[in-house]
């Protein structure tokens, strides 16, 4: 079945250091691609999205490109806040499935003045 | 615009005892789903239903019922409360498949 992979977390950064999270996927089909963040206490909200392969999604600073070769979707940001700190989630929706996503289990992002 | 409106906030129940959790949604959304979270385990799906009248089990129903009698409402029913119902359970909508998805607040439930 569908499944995300994300690397394990916290993430700790210092304020305008460049962020990587690994995300990896697999799918039968062929999936969209999504980012969510959760702030803290409150629901998820989309980050960004790409729909097919070599795509980059973008918003906020944050992005993301489809790599189909290598079945990835890594987050970027050049130069990260404190207000960045939250939750990211990689997700999955397949468009052979039921469209519902599968998310990741999550990176908790703290990013320190 | 309410957007997607779960209640309650905050629940504590007995081990046995039932309750629903509810969710309703203003966008005439079609999809509508429950996950809940719980640490180091992400986001799990428990049903979702792709329109009125249509429901589905996703990875881990056992223990919750839903119905979907209109399109704006998605009640999630725990009918015998077990401790490791302890999470924090979120609701969320979106226009279709492979769309962006909307989601609730959340409710964190505590079962004893």
């Amino acid at each position: 079945g569908d499944s995300v992979t994300q690397m394990e977390g916290p993430v700790t950064l210092s304020e305008e250091a460049f962020l990587t999270i690994n995300c990896t996927y697999t799918a039968t089909g062929y999936p969209s691609l999504f980012w969510y963040v959760q702030y803290p206490g409150e629901g998820l909200q989309l980050l960004l999205k790409a729909t097919k392969a070599d795509d980059k999604g973008s918003n906020k600073g944050f992005e993301a490109t489809y790599r189909k070769e290598t079945t990835s979707f890594h987050l970027e940001k050049g130069s990260v806040q404190v207000s960045d700190s939250a939750v990211y989630f990689c997700a999955l929706s397949d468009r052979g499935g039921s469209y519902i996503p599968t998310f990741g289990r999550g990176t908790s992002l703290i990013v320190h003045p | 615009n309410a957007g997607v409106t779960q209640t309650p906030k905050f629940q504590v129940l007995k081990t046995g005892q039932s309750m629903t959790l509810q969710c309703a949604q203003d966008m005439n959304h079609e999809y509508m789903s429950w996950y809940r979270q719980d640490p180091g385990m992400g986001l799990r799906l428990i049903h979702y239903s792709v329109g009125a009248g249509i429901t589905d089990q996703g990875e881990v129903p056992n223990g919750y019922n839903v119905s979907r009698s209109t399109t704006e409402d998605f009640p999630l029913r725990l009918l015998s409360a077990a401790p490791s119902q302890t999470s924090v359970y979120f609701c969320a909508s979106s226009y279709g498949g492979n769309e962006k998805l909307f989601f609730g607040s959340g409710t964190q439930l505590s079962v004893l």
